[in-house]
């Protein structure tokens, strides 16, 4: 199986910060990498997809770019709302996989 | 509206069975791959599931394959996941979500149901 690791797993920042969130995969994955945020409670987001594509309605202060083994997910401007757990998910393979999530805090 | 409502959680024995369901509406259901997700208590998202739009596809996570069956039923609009042999790991949130893209294949879960929990007791 294809293992996507993430890192940080905690990061603490400010409102207005840029943030950086690292999805490495065990083995290429071209562009087949999508990114979600989830907030306590609350169901996943999907806020890319295809390692760079923004759905509609997701702020573009949120980015993604990569491919490959390597991928990253940018907050341009960090915003009160974006608080949350971000996950990144691998979709190549049938066994589709999760990364282990970057919890992102206010400082 | 876009939605999608799961139903069926609940506390159930080690080794026992369960059956989730999920009812969509709102869009085009027999165009879209559905996928089922996990959320154990305090940890990340699992993947378990995923079936293809018109169900000739089927995929499992190996932590499931051999006891859990994924399934739709095009003509009511709703997805399901037999869980059986039941296991104190399976204690999840569970939810349903729609493939982004209508067709075959997956590229990402753009709708997501509020989440049934599932609890397994021993």
């Amino acid at each position: 199986d294809i293992q996507l690791t993430q890192s940080p797993s905690f990061l603490s920042a400010s409102v207005g910060d840029r943030v950086t969130i690292s999805c490495r995969a065990s083995q290429d994955i071209s562009r087949y990498l999508s990114w979600y945020q989830q907030k306590p409670g609350k169901a996943p987001k999907l806020l890319i997809s295809a390692a760079s594509t923004l759905p509609t309605g997701v702020p573009s202060r949120f980015s993604g770019s990569g491919s490959g083994t390597e991928f990253t997910l940018t907050i341009s401007s960090l915003q009160p709302e974006d608080f949350a757990t971000y996950y990144c998910q691998q979709l190549i393979s049938y066994q589709l996989t999760f990364g282990g999530g970057t919890k992102v805090e206010i400082k | 509206q876009v939605q999608l409502v799961e139903s069926g959680g609940g506390v159930v024995q080690s080794g026992r069975s369960l059956r989730l369901a999920c009812s969509a509406s709102g869009f085009t259901f027999r165009s879209f791959g559905m996928h089922w997700v996990r959320q154990p208590p305090g940890k990340g998202l699992q993947w378990v599931a995923a079936i293809w739009y018109d169900g000739t596809n089927e995929n499992l996570a190996d932590s499931v394959k051999g006891r859990f069956t994924i399934s739709r039923d095009n003509s009511n609009n709703t997805l399901y996941l037999y869980m059986n042999s039941l296991r104190a790991e399976d204690t999840a949130v569970y939810y349903c979500a729609r493939d982004r893209v209508s067709g075959s294949d997956y590229y990402g879960m753009d709708v997501w149901g509020q989440g049934t929990m599932v609890t397994v007791s021993s």
